[in-house]
């Protein structure tokens, strides 16, 4: 069974970049078959894809945020990583990592979600 | 981008049916994936492929798709159901995913 678990600053000031960690029990970021996602859901709504890294190297991204986004992976740590530049209030959210191994249609394995206030 | 719809509330007494509809086009080239929400907590996953139940997940859980609805149904609803329900699609051409707005279940 694959456990996530989202860690990072919870404050960030505007402007600057949020970054933040999924660290990955059960399962192996080098592990064919497997992709691993990021989400957001603002307080009182609904959820948001970010984007994706596939365990080949390949990476997607919501249009919407895709100029300001970079996903990466340590395989050595076991570990996958969200970047989000030129943060604003808007971005305040309840992000949570999520994967699925198999077919990409959906999400059965979700982190517990960190939330991330952006403010001065 | 693709628009889903949901209803904002659905309200049933314990003991009966409750039917949450989430609106789309061309469900027919997608595959529809449900969500359960309680306060604080991760989503779960409780539908995939339109009708596929995880393991962990009661059988009075089903999925259906007519036309431009998918429909998540819970038969004999508990108190324990009460949550936000949101519908999720995965546009394959585009490698992009999709989420309706959610709709919050009452158990009254």
């Amino acid at each position: 069974q694959v456990q996530l678990q989202e860690s990072g600053p919870r404050l960030v000031k505007p402007s600057q970049t949020l970054s933040l960690t999924c660290t990955v029990s059960g399962g192996s970021t080098n592990s064919g078959g497997f992709y691993w996602s990021w989400l957001r859901q603002p307080a009182g709504k609904g959820l948001e894809w970010i984007g994706r890294f596939f365990a080949s190297g390949t990476t997607n991204f919501n249009p919407s945020l895709e100029s300001r986004v970079t996903i990466s992976v340590d395989t050595s740590k076991n570990q996958f990583f969200l970047n989000l530049s030129s943060v604003t209030a808007a971005d305040t959210a309840v992000y949570y990592c999520a994967s699925r191994s198999g077919d990409p249609s959906f999400f059965d394995y979700w982190g517990q979600g960190a939330l991330v206030t952006v403010s001065s | 981008s693709y628009v889903l719809t949901q209803p904002p509330s659905v309200s049933v007494a314990p003991g009966t049916t409750a039917n949450i509809p989430c609106g789309g086009n061309n469900f027919g080239s997608k595959s529809v994936s449900w969500y359960q929400q309680k306060p604080g907590q991760a989503p779960v996953l409780v539908m995939y492929f339109d009708s596929d139940r995880p393991s962990g997940i009661p059988e009075r859980f089903s999925g259906s798709i007519s036309g431009n609805t998918a429909t998540l149904t819970i038969s004999r609803v508990e108190a324990g159901d009460e949550a936000d329900y949101f519908c999720q699609v995965w546009d394959s051409t585009g490698d992009l995913y999709f989420f309706g707005p959610g709709t919050k279940l009452t158990v009254l």
